[in-house]
């Protein structure tokens, strides 16, 4: 599988602050990239999908200048929280699909360790 | 619309006692039919693709199963390191980018 990280791996914020979490590959092409919310207790939700280049692709519901994200390489995509408050709260993780030594990986989504965030 | 029920919700286990977690689902045009493994905190971790009626495909203590309706997880001798929650997803429609869909889970507790 595909090694994933995610920076930071918890962040405290001020109301109104804006966070800018990252999602990086390190062994692997990540042509698309898809960011998640999970709250305590319940599964993942997806946000947004995002390929390469590309703008991103939002759910229905989820803000997209509230939550920016950025996919300009292949190996890094970063969501930022724009003047976060108190119920934006949550975890979020990445995920990605692509390729992995020239070897179609597109199949599979393989996640990264997630980023707590906990807004004030 | 696509949809993932897992059941039963949580699932605690002696040590050693076999069962088995449970995936109903609904999709147009099955892509793949996937279990991750969540530990608290963290992401989840790739398990298992399945991706036609009657494919099974086995890790170490786990297997998984899919027919046209659903999939089960079986879990054999379970150990307290396999305590976690375990999700299933789906995938559905065509595109490189066909988004997946994810149950809620199944907390999975074993006792020593």
């Amino acid at each position: 599988g595909a090694v994933v990280s995610q920076h930071p791996s918890w962040v405290i914020c001020k109301s109104g602050t804006s966070v800018k979490i990252e999602c990086r590959s390190l062994d692997f092409q990540a042509t698309t990239m898809f960011w998640y919310r999970q709250f305590p207790k319940q599964s993942l939700m997806l946000m947004a999908t995002s390929n390469e280049g590309s703008k991103a692709t939002y759910e229905q519901g989820v803000e997209k200048d509230k939550f920016l994200i950025n996919h300009a390489s292949l190996t890094l995509s970063t969501l930022t929280v724009t003047s976060a408050h108190p119920e934006d709260s949550s975890f979020y993780i990445c995920s990605l699909s692509g390729t992995s030594g020239g070897v179609d990986r597109t199949d599979t989504q393989y996640f990264g360790p997630g980023t707590r965030l906990t807004v004030l | 619309e696509d949809q993932v029920t897992q059941s039963p919700e949580a699932l605690r286990l002696q040590e050693g006692e076999s069962s088995s977690l449970n995936c109903s689902y609904t999709v147009s045009g099955l892509r793949g039919l996937f279990w991750y493994r969540q530990d608290p905190g963290k992401g989840p971790e790739f398990l298992f693709t399945l991706y036609s009626a009657g494919e099974e495909k086995e890790k170490e203590r786990l297997k998984a199963t899919l027919t046209k309706k659903e999939s089960f997880l079986h879990i054999t001798a379970p150990k307290p390191e396999d305590s976690a929650t375990y999700l299933c997803a789906v995938q559905g429609g065509w595109g490189s980018a066909s988004k997946i869909i994810f149950g809620s889970g199944t907390r999975l507790s074993i006792r020593p």
